[in-house]
C-alpha cells in the first residue's frame, strides 16, 4: 500500500533554509512525488514533481528559493531565503494505478 | 492562463445530496484528467476521485465509493461531482484539480466550495 510519511510541523527563522521530508513506504522507493502548497484562506498550488533519481519540474512562476532533491525514499522540498508567504502546509501528492496519494502535510511556520 | 472555478457547495443536512461543479478555462479542458481533492476542517488534503479526459475510466477513493459520482462536459468544459448520502464527515472545502499530460500529479487547482452536512 502506497503510504507517504511528512513531520506534521517545521519552523524556521526569516531568511534562512528549511528542508521538508516526504518518505515513500517500502516498496516505493522509486516513485516521484509532487509538492503542493496550502497557504491559509487560499486554494492550493502546484510546486513541483520530484523524481527518483532527482530530477524535477516546477509548476509556473514557482521562484529559484523552491527546490527539490532525493535520497532513497524520501524526497525532500528545501525552501531558502525564507519569506513571511512561505508559512503554509505542504503535501506531498504521489500516484498509483487508478488512486492519488497526499502525505499527511508539514505545517511550516516561520519566526 | 488556467482557471478551474467550483461552485456548489453549501449546508446539507445529513443523507442529503449536492452537486458540484468546475468550470474550466485556459487550457484544452478535453485532453485533461480532472479530480476532486477535499479537506475537512483541521484535517489535511484527500484525494476523493479522477476522471480521464474522455470520460471513460473513473476512480473514487474508499470512503465516497459508491455515493459520490464524478462526471464531465467536455462541450462545457465543466467537471462535476454528485453527492449522494452524505455524511457529517464529508464536510470539507472540495477543490477541483487538473492532471498533468500523463495523469499523475496535480498541476492546478481552483480555490474550493465548501461543503457543510449538519442537521
Amino acid at each position: 500500500q502506497l503510504v507517504l510519511t511528512q513531520s506534521p510541523s517545521a519552523s524556521a527563522s526569516l531568511g534562512a533554509s528549511v528542508k521538508l521530508t516526504c518518505t515513500l513506504s517500502s516498496g516505493h522507493s522509486n516513485y516521484a512525488i509532487a509538492w503542493h502548497q496550502l497557504q491559509p484562506e487560499k486554494g492550493p498550488r502546484y510546486l513541483m514533481m520530484l523524481s527518483s533519481d532527482g530530477s524535477h519540474s516546477k509548476g509556473d512562476g514557482i521562484p529559484d528559493r523552491f527546490s527539490g532533491a532525493t535520497s532513497g525514499a524520501e524526497r525532500y522540498l528545501t525552501i531558502s531565503s525564507l519569506q513571511s508567504e512561505d508559512e503554509a502546509d505542504y503535501y506531498c501528492q504521489a500516484w498509483d494505478t487508478g488512486i492519488r496519494v497526499f502525505g499527511g502535510g508539514t505545517k511550516l511556520t516561520v519566526l | 492562463e488556467v482557471q478551474l472555478v467550483e461552485s456548489g457547495g453549501g449546508l446539507v443536512q445529513p443523507g442529503g445530496s449536492l452537486r458540484l461543479s468546475c468550470v474550466a478555462s485556459g487550457f484544452t479542458f478535453s485532453t485533461y484528467a480532472m479530480s476532486w481533492v477535499r479537506q475537512a476542517p483541521g484535517k489535511g488534503l484527500e484525494w476523493v476521485s479522477t476522471l480521464s479526459n474522455d470520460g471513460g475510466d473513473t476512480y473514487y477513493a474508499d470512503s465516497v465509493k459508491g455515493r459520490f459520482t464524478i462526471s464531465r462536459d467536455n462541450s462545457k468544459n465543466t467537471l462535476y461531482l454528485q453527492m449522494n448520502s452524505l455524511r457529517a464527515e464529508d464536510t470539507a472545502v472540495y477543490y477541483c484539480a487538473k492532471d498533468d499530460g500523463s495523469g499523475s500529479f496535480f498541476t492546478n487547482w481552483g480555490q474550493g466550495t465548501l461543503v457543510t452536512v449538519s442537521s
